[in-house]
């Protein structure tokens, strides 16, 4: 949905380096995802935040860490990027309540050397 | 934890052809999301089952829910070359977020 945009689309950088990727919405939902996607092993969330005060970790959240700057912003960390973090990354968001469906970005595709 | 399966991880079929994945939990689910992913894309939101039983259809697409709760399928009748993509999968994750399952990868050959 273009109404979640990450930034940037595309990223390659070397082992060791901090990395930040980017997440806005202007679908004014209260929840945000991020999550990882490797070929076979489906979508894994690493944290995920149901207002500006929350924060979770997800299932793979290690190496990782988020910040939820506004309702509208969300930012996912590699301190410290390492090779095995290579992949595909996508920021979700979706209304608040159950039974909600989540609206995608487009995705950032991370390669570390 | 939730444990997801899907079954098949992969499906070719001929143009014209059904297609059905199923989505196996380890528990009862409460309701289960289908997604849609297309090469290169990003996953798009297609149906949430949530009643014992539950049978929903989008065109040539039919989603039920088990009986139990605890399984789902996706039946698609008569394949087209605009059916290719990823199909998965979420399972509510007692109302906190959602577990995706691995996804079953269709390719259609006109």
């Amino acid at each position: 949905d273009a109404d979640v945009t990450q930034t940037p689309r595309n990223r390659i950088t070397k082992t060791g380096k901090r990395i930040m990727l980017e997440c806005s919405q202007t679908k004014g939902h209260d929840r945000m995802y991020w999550y990882r996607q490797d070929p076979g092993l489906g979508l894994r969330l690493i944290y995920y935040s149901f207002d500006v005060k929350d924060i979770n970790k997800g299932e793979i959240s290690d190496g990782y860490s988020v910040s939820r700057q506004a309702q509208a912003k969300f930012s996912l960390s590699l301190e410290s990027a390492i090779p095995n973090q290579t992949a595909l990354y996508f920021c979700a968001t979706s209304g608040s309540g159950t039974n909600q469906p989540q609206h995608f970005g487009d995705g950032t595709r991370l390669s570390i050397l | 934890g939730q444990q997801v399966m899907q079954i098949p991880q992969y499906q070719h079929v001929q143009e014209g052809e059904d297609f059905t994945t199923y989505c196996n939990s380890s528990t009862t689910l409460s309701n289960i999301q289908w997604y849609k992913q297309r090469p290169g894309g990003h996953p798009v939101f297609l149906i949430q089952l949530v009643k014992s039983g539950e049978v929903k259809k989008q065109k040539r697409l039919t989603f039920q829910f088990g009986e139990a709760k605890k399984n789902s399928s996706l039946h698609i009748t008569a394949t087209q070359t605009t059916d290719v993509g990823t199909y998965f999968c979420a399972l509510d994750n007692y109302g906190q977020n959602f577990v995706f399952g691995p996804g079953t990868r269709l390719s259609v050959l006109p």
